[in-house]
């Protein structure tokens, strides 16, 4: 089993659209949570950190679930450019090792 | 200007080449890493550095050496290419413990 899985889509929707991905990871010990954007043939960015409160950025909900050792992500009113590959990242054990799911490519139709 | 320069952006090699891929940061951060990307594989972790002294093996370190050369550069050796290692490299670095990595531009090798 991989540490972190992702549904690897491609998500078709229309704009204005809500749309949400999950994230699972295996290690119970992961200790933060990150979700990168990555557009086509391009490097990742990071999009957003995962709080364990939840955390919100304009039309973007990230939230964790420890005890099912899930992440999910939500975008609100889908947008043509929100079109991309979105990376869940997990920091598993110390120091700073980001372990990479597979990525989820959305695309967003007119 | 770009703050992780990678070099080159695109090569073409054939099998048992030695290759050279370059990673140049201008933040200022003491770790760096190389990662390689392969379609539905995401990103694995080949090597990382957390200071100029200090050389790690990642994931998939296997026919693959790097060289800290000073803080801001760290470079990734292939020995002897091979075709299974036809990929899109990515150096980045990060300051310890935020989690946010800076990622160059990438370097597409292909190895025939």
């Amino acid at each position: 089993r991989k540490e972190v899985e992702q549904d690897p889509g491609p998500f078709n929707v229309p704009e204005g659209a809500t749309v949400a991905f999950n994230c699972t990871y295996s290690n119970s010990a992961s200790q933060s949570f990150f979700w990168y954007r990555q557009d086509c043939r391009k490097e990742p960015k990071l999009l957003m950190s995962v709080y364990s409160s939840g955390n919100e950025d304009g039309r973007f909900t990230a939230q964790l679930n420890r005890a099912s050792q899930y992440i999910s992500l939500l975008i609100r009113d889908s947008k043509l450019s929100d079109s991309a590959t979105y990376l869940c990242v997990v920091n598993i054990g110390a120091g700073n090792m980001l372990t990479f799911g597979g990525g989820t490519r959305l695309m967003v139709k007119p | 200007d770009a703050d992780v320069t990678q070099t080159p952006r695109n090569r073409i090699t054939k099998t048992g080449k030695r290759i050279m891929l370059e990673c140049s940061q201008t933040k200022g951060h003491d770790r760096m890493y190389w990662y390689r990307q392969d379609p539905g594989l995401g990103l694995r972790l080949i090597y990382y550095s957390f200071d100029v002294k200090d050389i790690n093996k990642g994931e998939i370190s296997d026919g693959y050496s790097v060289s800290r050369q000073a803080q801001a550069k760290f470079s990734l050796s292939l020995e002897s290419a091979i075709p299974n290692q036809t990929a899109l490299y990515f150096c980045a670095t990060t300051a310890a413990y935020t989690g946010e990595l800076f990622f160059g531009e990438g370097s597409r090798l292909t190895v025939l």
